[in-house]
């Protein structure tokens, strides 16, 4: 699987949007972005994931680009219930295996 | 609550000892998934089970580590003759798709 890039940490404000960025440089065609997140003394949460369109769900959008080696995870209206760490995560479609977490980016939501 | 439960929440023991966990995935998924997460990293991958089959383990996973998966329901994961450096995070995860794995809230381990 290929290998993501994020940054550490982020702030961001109560009820404004949060843009997390990613890099995967290296994906091939058959790998899917797939983006988790961890909220404090929990397990991670599954959010949203995609093959190259855009993606929306109730809790965030996907955007990926055109050659995608980056993409952006949208959280549009942030709360104070989003601040966690947020894992960007290259996987192989059709795949039961393992998912491989980086360091992810500690995203602080302040009021 | 993602209905994955994992007891006990918290283990403290002693160097040497051995300690085992147990993981309740959701009732009908039928892959169940170990990681291993310590302070300010991601999780780590150790193994997964495709029903009562161990079907991938990590190198992770030394000798002192074994898991089990009878009858495809619960879990356990065991760590004979423990060491300072298994503190961690062991985390429990199953799923019925390929898109999404549901974790418990994890098994925090002290070895003093």
């Amino acid at each position: 699987d290929a290998k993501t890039t994020q940054p550490p940490s982020m702030d961001c404000a109560e009820g404004r949007a949060a843009n997390l960025p990613c890099n995967h440089s290296t994906i091939s065609g058959n790998e899917y972005v797939y983006w988790y997140r961890q909220i404090h003394s929990q397990g991670p949460q599954y959010i949203i994931h995609g093959l190259k369109n855009n993606e929306t769900n109730e809790m965030a959008s996907l955007i990926i680009t055109e050659d995608r080696k980056s993409s952006t995870l949208i959280l549009p209206h942030a709360t104070l219930r989003d601040t966690a760490v947020y894992y960007c995560i290259v996987r192989v479609t059709d795949s039961w295996g393992k998912l491989q977490f980086g360091a992810g980016t500690q995203v602080v939501v302040t009021p | 609550d993602t209905g994955v439960s994992q007891d006990p929440r918290h283990k403290i023991t002693k160097r040497g000892q051995n300690v085992t966990f147990r993981c309740d995935p959701i009732s009908e998924h039928n892959r169940l998934y170990w990681y291993r997460q310590t302070l300010g990293q991601g999780p780590e991958f150790l193994t997964y089970f495709q029903n009562e089959a161990q079907l991938e383990k990590s190198r992770l996973l030394s000798d002192r580590f074994s898991a089990e998966r009878p009858k495809g329901s619960f879990s356990t994961l065991e760590i004979q003759r423990t060491e300072q450096g298994d503190s961690a995070m062991y985390l429990c995860a199953s799923s019925l798709t390929y898109n999404e794995q549901f974790f418990g809230p994890g098994t925090r381990l002290t070895v003093l």
